[in-house]
């Protein structure tokens, strides 16, 4: 159970494109999702959290108008990178969780897309 | 703020060696501590989970327990595989929140 799928695995666009990365809870309704990004060797970092039917939260320092988030339903969210620059290049990881009454639900994460930009 | 330190790497084992990768926190609230597993090209996989003090998580003979006097949730195995071979994330969660370490990687050879 708790299984999170991404889509596509990685992508590959032209600078100044646009790209969408669906995040989907096969198993289970999300009411919270969340997406991170992770630079080569280093831990992951938080860029934004959405809930269901809401505006997505943004972390510090993470441009709302260039990565859009969408969370249309309880089982699927997407991030679209807008205009994308070889500097947005990196692997994006979402994650799902439910509940979300105690604050410290686990957090189930999908396999990653990895985005190249050239 | 909430963080985690972990012990650098890479480890570099033998396999059927005992592993210990060491982990602290620091939080405010009562967190909920995680251990994650990378490997290669993938996706982070929950590996186990304690959710109070003295909690022992446990998965895969990997075994790790909540702290709350040292503050720590240190991973341990008995006999590490090559296929353990992956980098291990140690994390909290407060207010939804997940707080990463940096990561250490595994290496296992025969």
């Amino acid at each position: 159970g708790a299984v999170v799928s991404q889509h596509p695995s990685w992508v590959i666009c032209k600078s100044g494109t646009s790209v969408k990365i669906e995040c989907r809870s096969l198993d289970f309704q999300a009411t919270t999702m969340f997406w991170y990004r992770q630079f080569p060797k280093q831990s992951l970092m938080l860029m934004a959290t959405s809930n269901e039917g809401s505006k997505a939260t943004y972390e510090q320092g993470v441009e709302k108008d260039k990565f859009l988030i969408n969370h249309a339903s309880l089982t699927l969210s997407t991030l679209t990178v807008t205009s994308a620059h070889p500097e947005d290049s990196s692997f994006y990881i979402c994650s799902a969780s439910w509940g979300g009454h105690t604050g410290t639900d686990t957090q189930y994460f999908g396999p990653g897309t990895r985005l190249t930009v050239l | 703020g909430n963080s985690v330190t972990q012990m650098e790497g890479p480890v570099t084992l033998s396999e059927e060696a005992f592993l210990t990768i060491n982990c602290t926190y620091t939080a405010t609230g009562y967190p909920s501590l995680f251990w994650y597993v990378q490997y290669p090209g993938e996706g982070l996989q929950l590996l186990l989970k304690a959710t109070k003090a003295d909690d022992k998580g446990s998965n895969k003979g990997f075994e790790a327990t909540y702290r709350k006097e040292t503050t720590s949730f240190h991973l341990e195995k008995g006999s590490v595989q090559v296929s353990d071979s992956a980098v291990y994330f140690c994390a909290l969660i407060t207010a939804s929140k997940l707080t990463f370490g940096t990561g250490t990687r595994l290496q296992v050879t025969l």
